[in-house]
């Protein structure tokens, strides 16, 4: 069975400074990768996917993740976070031919001034 | 844009009531998904469908059910409310690969 985990429950980070999520799946074929993101109170929206192809994704609100396939990771990153950036984070997992996605536990983002 | 609703914000409940929760999708999508979510345990799959009339167990099913009449609405069902499903639910709407995610509502059972 497919599995994510993010190692980080919660991570703190000054406004201004750059940030990486970590993600790291267990699945045997090739995988689909996704990162989401919650705003407080609100659904999740995607922020990037990553298919085939470039393993460097680019994503939406200046985010980026790069597949590994030899670590099992697809890391979130970006080079400067904004107050904005505030929210929970999930990486999630499927592959070819199932619809279905395995999602990790979520990691908390905190931005201090 | 896709736009996902669903029917409640926030919603509370009495220990063995019948709770309706509702989703709906603008966008002639085949699959549409329920999911729970905790604190520290991210997003479980209850049910999905893939097709009118169709569904399908998640990974969480006991204590709930589905409806699926038409292929906008995507129905959770709690047959008999108890306090271990409070919690936060989720609808999406899917895509190919990619969900789309309604606001979530929080149900408590007291």
């Amino acid at each position: 069975a497919q599995s994510v985990t993010q190692p980080d429950i919660h991570i703190t980070v000054s406004e201004g400074a750059s940030l990486e999520l970590r993600c790291n799946y267990s699945y045997g074929a090739t995988p689909y990768l996704f990162w989401y993101v919650q705003s407080p109170g609100q659904g999740l929206q995607l922020l990037l996917k990553y298919f085939s192809g470039d393993t460097l994704v680019q994503g939406i609100k200046g985010f980026e993740a790069e597949f590994k396939r030899s670590q099992s990771s697809f890391n979130l990153r970006k080079p400067s976070v904004h107050w904005s950036d505030a929210a929970e984070y999930f990486c999630a997992v499927s592959n070819f031919g199932n619809e279905k996605l395995t999602f990790g536990t979520g990691t908390r983002l905190t931005i201090i001034p | 844009d896709v736009k996902v609703t669903q029917s409640s914000r926030y919603l509370v409940k009495r220990t063995g009531e019948k709770v309706f929760l509702e989703c709906v999708q603008d966008m002639d999508h085949e699959n549409m998904f329920w999911y729970r979510q905790d604190p520290g345990l991210g997003l479980r799959l209850i049910y999905f469908s893939y097709d009118v009339k169709m569904k399908e167990k998640g990974d969480i099913p006991e204590g709930y059910s589905v409806s699926r009449e038409k292929k906008e609405r995507f129905s959770l069902i709690l047959e008999s409310a108890s306090t271990n499903q409070t919690s936060m639910y989720l609808c999406a709407s899917q895509s190919g690969y990619e969900q789309y995610f309604g606001p979530g509502t929080r149900l408590t059972v007291t």
